[in-house]
């Protein structure tokens, strides 16, 4: 089955604790991103990729930062979390600007 | 900055009736514009993308619009129905890198 995949999908930490959420994506798609939602602000987006080795930043990276060394997989890491980052986090991908973006399942980060 | 407004936040409607949600953009050099639907607690599905270059995209019972001039795009559903209640998020793509604007959001309640 398609899919992109989010792990985990629910996390609770505490403040500075380093911690990596991993997406994987099986259609073999060039462009990936990550987005965060939050009540009344909507999504929006922290990174995004074009291929591998390719990231740039969008609307709110700073706190977060991404890798892409394999096509498939996208990691999000917050180095040193705060509670201004517990939210909702979505990662997608595309096979590319034309196409249409397949989101995973989310995953809900609470920092303490 | 791109901003994406979409009113109203909330609409209640009766099944079967026909209805439109609206989109507003600032900026009018868009690259694509993709409406996607999230249930609660769920992830976001794509409905439609309609290119720069294109007018309207149908697909079912949808049915997707995009006038650049006027900054604004509308998703028709035709005959609601109850498995139409979501929230339905539209969302701009400036560059063709998928590095997306996103609305705040409508959120449809078809009653049976």
């Amino acid at each position: 089955e398609a899919q992109v995949t989010q792990n985990p999908r629910y996390l609770i930490t505490v403040t500075g604790k380093k911690l990596t959420v991993t997406c994987s994506q099986n259609m073999n798609h060039e462009y990936m991103s990550w987005y965060r939602q939050d009540p009344g602000l909507g999504l929006r987006q922290i990174y995004y990729s074009m291929n591998v080795e390719v990231t740039d930043k969008g609307d709110v990276p700073e706190g977060y930062k991404v890798s892409r060394k394999e096509k498939r997989n996208f990691p999000l890491i917050l180095e040193s979390p705060s509670p201004n980052q517990t939210s909702l986090y979505f990662c997608a991908s595309s096979l590319s600007g034309h196409n249409e973006q397949f989101f995973g399942p989310g995953t809900r980060l609470t920092v303490l | 900055k791109q901003e994406v407004t979409q009113i109203p936040a909330a609409l209640s409607v009766p099944e079967g009736e026909n209805l439109v949600l609206n989109c507003s953009f600032t900026d009018s050099a868009i690259y694509n514009l993709q409406w996607f639907r999230q249930d609660p607690g769920k992830g976001l599905t794509s409905l439609l993308l309609i290119q720069s270059s294109q007018r309207e995209q149908t697909s079912g019972r949808l049915n997707a619009s995009l006038d650049k001039s006027s900054g604004r795009s509308t998703l028709y559903i035709a005959a609601s129905q109850p498995g139409d209640s979501a929230t339905y998020l539209c969302a701009l793509d400036q560059t063709g890198a998928n590095n997306l604007f996103f609305g705040t959001g409508t959120r449809l309640t078809v009653i049976p």
